[in-house]
């Protein structure tokens, strides 16, 4: 079954560095996603992407964040300089459709020290 | 901008219980998401449902689109059930690219 694949699966960095989270969405899906689960905490929209440009993004999504499709298969999602308060889980998702069920991968866990 | 309140936040029950959680959300939508979450944090969809009722083996999702109102039930509840559940809906409307807004999650366990 397809799936969605996101590296690495674990990260620790530190603070001021930057990180690229990297995920392959599913082959025939067009929309993407990232979300972040701070711990303990619920999850939380960060952008989505369609059509080589970002669609919609949340309050969370400052300059610090940017995210590209570099070729026709990843989905990166880069922090500049990373705060320890960007410590999360950062999950990717794809959908064929917009608002069509979304499937996630099993995220990368951002540690910042 | 939708809001999702989930209860119960936490349910602990015994194997075999009929389970009930639900779910409100505040702005009209086209569709609602059932997740869930294990341990390991992976989240997978369960039901995504814009009306009436969606089942899937012993889950069972409905929607009142007219309260805003949605219930996850799980019949004959197994402790491999134990997971946290989660309800999501569209940002806004639920059109394009629309993100999702998440519950907080019921955080579910079921004793042998």
């Amino acid at each position: 079954e397809p799936e969605v694949t996101q590296t690495p699966s674990h990260q620790v960095t530190q603070m001021g560095q930057e990180v690229i989270l990297r995920c392959v969405p599913i082959s025939n899906h067009l929309y993407f996603y990232w979300y972040r689960q701070i711990l303990g905490q619920k999850v939380e929209f960060l952008v989505s992407f369609y059509n080589n440009e970002i669609s919609e993004k949340s309050e969370i999504f400052d300059d610090q964040f940017s995210v590209e499709r570099p070729d026709g298969s990843n989905f990166t999602l880069k922090i500049r300089s990373t705060k320890l308060e960007d410590s999360a889980m950062y999950f990717c998702a794809s959908s064929v459709e917009g608002n069509t069920e979304a499937f996630f991968g099993q995220g990368t866990r951002l540690t910042v020290v | 901008k939708n809001e999702v309140e989930q209860s119960p936040q936490n349910l602990t029950a015994q194997e075999g219980e009929f389970i009930t959680i639900n779910c409100s959300y505040s702005v009209g939508i086209s569709a609602l998401h059932w997740l869930q979450q294990h341990p390991g944090g992976g989240i997978v969809s369960l039901f995504m449902l814009s009306s009436g009722k969606k089942k899937h083996g012993r889950l069972i999702a409905t929607i009142n689109i007219q309260e805003k109102h949605s219930s996850l039930h799980i019949t004959a509840s197994h402790p491999r059930d134990s997971a946290v559940y989660i309800c999501a809906a569209p940002l806004y409307s639920g059109g394009g690219a629309d993100g999702l807004t998440f519950g907080k999650g019921t955080h579910l366990i079921i004793q042998p």
